[in-house]
């Protein structure tokens, strides 16, 4: 199993333009997650799914948008990226919750992503 | 609303010696779920462990430990006899549990660690 994976791992864009960022997992997992790491702050949720089709908003939503159209693939997209969006990115995956119970989750390697 | 709150932001020790990591967390759910990842150079988060609220058990494993305290809202982690390959960023993190089915994963600012051969 390759677990959860990200495509590119690296990608320098120009203010304004516009990039889709690939997450899979083969884990047949329901839910999926795309976070931002920047220096000093942790992990920030941006988005999130529960299931096929299926989307909602993190803490830091504004700038991105996202699309879960196959139960594997979770794609986050930026319409008009700008310097503030220079981070990197993890996407992650995780079981369904079963009541009263919460699993880990697990993480790809991240794309790191700046924008000029 | 939830937060975990790692004061050391980077450790530095020789390697042998113990080292441990606080976490701190602030929560009005009843039942949580606590957790902590390595991140290693390489850029990949590791999971470590996750604690379910009710259970106060001290947990080792190998050279690592964990010690929680509901008492204080500490789930602190203690490498012992540390090596060079311990140096990474340690992130502790929080998910409650609720009936609302909205509930997120709260990290820390992590700890960076770094073991001096």
């Amino acid at each position: 199993n390759a677990g959860v994976t990200q495509t590119p791992k690296f990608r320098v864009l120009k203010t304004g333009q516009s990039m889709t960022l690939l997450c899979a997992q083969d884990m047949n997992h329901e839910y999926m997650y795309w976070y931002r790491q920047d220096p000093g702050m942790g992990l920030r949720l941006i988005h999130y799914s529960v299931g096929e089709g299926t989307t909602a908003k993190g803490e830091v939503p504004d700038g991105y948008n996202v699309s879960r159209l196959k139960k594997q693939n979770f794609l986050l997209g930026l319409e008009s990226a700008a310097p503030s969006q220079t981070s990197v990115y993890f996407c992650a995956s995780s079981p369904r919750e079963l009541a009263g119970y919460y699993n880990e989750q697990f993480f790809g390697p991240g794309t790191r992503l700046t924008v000029l | 609303a939830q937060k975990v709150t790692q004061a050391q932001t980077e450790i530095s020790v020789v390697e042998k010696e113990d080292v441990t990591l606080d976490c701190v967390y602030e929560t009005r759910d009843t039942t949580y779920y606590l957790f902590w990842y390595k991140q290693p150079p390489s850029g990949e988060l590791v999971f470590l462990i996750r604690r379910n609220s009710f259970d106060e058990q001290n947990e080792i494993s190998g050279r690592y430990s964990w010690n929680f305290q509901k008492s204080t809202s500490s789930f602190n982690f203690t490498i012992t006899a540390s090596q060079v390959v311990d140096s990474a960023v340690y992130f502790c993190a929080l998910h409650p549990i609720s009936n609302f089915g909205n509930e997120k994963l709260t990290f820390g600012t992590g700890t960076r660690l770094t073991i001096i051969p």
